[in-house]
């Protein structure tokens, strides 16, 4: 069964410092989604990709951070620099196409700003 | 006022017992919902799926959208310990954009 790869699992850094999240969609999924995911909370978007393109990005805190997927395949999130009220999991997910296919969820990268 | 509200729980139910999980939505407009359920430290897998309103089963599970109330339910029979996890609700107008729920965390007790 294709799945969504992500990585790293887990990532400990001390504020101010740089983090990098990937993630490889389903093969063939146009669509990609960054979410995070505060401790009892559910997911909210952080940016939406069709493609190579940013669809939504309203929710991004673009002052510090950034995402990209350039090819139109794997995507890269990026903070820096890192906060305290940074630390969440954070995750990716992917649809064939924007048309209400229901997300794919990889299994998140667990951050933790010290 | 959220999209999208969700009692946390916790819920704490009997093996065996029938499960009730809720959501409530305030766009009128949402025509997707989703259930996911997400084991601890793990991202959310998709239980069920449903379009516009009307009843979907899949096994065990049961989803019911009631749109004039704003309203969806999952419904889980014959609850089993390995169902213990937190259930998401998700959904959206469009396709393109999805409003989840807070989750509500689920025990069945052996």
């Amino acid at each position: 069964e294709a799945e969504v790869a992500q990585s790293p699992r887990y990532k400990i850094t001390e504020k101010s410092q740089a983090v990098a999240f990937w993630c490889d969609p389903i093969s063939g999924h146009a669509t990609l989604y960054w979410y995070r995911q505060i401790l009892g909370q559910g997911p909210e978007l952080l940016v939406q990709f069709q493609d190579e393109s940013v669809v939504d990005d309203s929710q991004l805190p673009k002052d510090r951070f950034s995402a990209e997927r350039l090819k139109g395949v794997d995507s890269t999130l990026k903070i820096q620099p890192a906060e305290l009220g940074d630390s969440a999991m954070y995750l990716c997910a992917s649809s064939p196409w924007t048309g209400g296919d229901p997300n794919t969820f990889g299994p998140g990268t667990r951050l933790t700003v010290l | 006022q959220k999209e999208v509200e969700q009692d946390p729980g916790p819920l704490s139910v009997p093996e065996g017992a029938i499960v009730s999980l809720n959501c409530t939505y305030s766009n009128s407009a949402f025509q997707y919902f989703m259930w996911y359920r997400q084991y601890s430290r793990k991202g959310p897998e998709l239980l069920m799926y449903t379009y516009s309103s009307g009843n979907k089963e899949d096994g065990r599970f049961t989803a019911q959208v009631d749109k004039s109330s704003k309203y969806i339910s999952l419904f889980i029979r014959d609850s089993q310990p390995s169902d213990s996890a937190t259930y998401l609700c998700a959904m959206s107008a469009t396709g393109n954009q999805f409003y989840f729920g807070t989750g509500t965390s689920l025990t069945v007790i052996p």
